[in-house]
């Protein structure tokens, strides 16, 4: 039962580059969400998404972008990273039926130089 | 507005003490659901407990308890004869508005536990 993957765990890159985190779930839950973590912040929203081609923003969702073509796979792209992008990126999923508890990935430490 | 307070930040206890986390919260619904997370030191976000709106009663599950309490807006917990394993960041969460199309939690910034031997 390999649950929610996160891929990479971490990564470094620079100013101005586009970059990926992966996230993919083998539960076929319904939800999927994009997190960030930063110190003095706790969990902030990015994005969400209800269902495959169903995407929200969340609190802080400029500079992301998300997409979600299968229900498995919720990719978050960076576009144009920035160092405030520096953080540690958490995707969770959870079953559709009300509310569920959220079930996380280990996380991507991104830092942007 | 909806909000989620952990006024503790850190707390540091020693071995076998019992420690209580503060969780209040502010909400204009009437059916809510608070959660409690664990993030240890590895850093992995785990579930620890979900409670609706209408269920007030304590749960306990081993050392741990939590105390549901809608009159002071509060769902504290309380860790009994703390250990080492128990250090970790704690979160606090509360549902936001109906479900419906959205799952969006409110969280509390959490409070740092550390269990000292």
């Amino acid at each position: 039962d390999a649950g929610i993957t996160q891929s990479p765990r971490y990564k470094i890159t620079e100013t101005g580059r586009q970059v990926t985190l992966m996230c993919h779930q083998t539960w076929s839950h319904s939800y999927m969400f994009w997190y960030r973590q930063d110190l003095g912040h706790g969990l902030r929203l990015i994005y969400y998404s209800a269902a495959a081609d169903i995407t929200d923003k969340g609190e802080v969702p400029d500079g992301y972008v998300v997409s979600r073509s299968k229900t498995e796979n919720f990719p978050l792209t960076l576009e144009s990273a920035t160092r405030s992008q520096t953080s540690v990126y958490f995707c969770a999923s959870i079953l559709g039926q009300g509310w569920s508890p959220l079930h996380f990935g280990n996380g991507t430490r991104l830092t942007v130089t | 507005a909806q909000k989620v307070t952990q006024a503790q930040t850190e707390i540091s206890v020693v071995e076998k003490e019992d420690v209580t986390l503060d969780c209040v919260y502010e909400t204009r619904d009437t059916t809510y659901y608070l959660f409690w997370y664990k993030q240890p030191p590895s850093g992995e976000l785990v579930f620890l407990i979900r409670r609706n709106s209408f269920d007030e009663q304590n749960e306990i599950s081993g050392r741990y308890s939590w105390n549901f309490q809608k009159s002071t807006s509060s769902f504290n917990f309380t860790i009994t004869a703390s250990q080492v394993v128990d250090s970790a960041v704690y979160f606090c969460a509360l549902s936001e508005g109906r479900a419906g199309n959205n799952r969006k939690l409110i969280w509390g910034l959490g409070t740092s536990l550390a269990v000292n031997p």
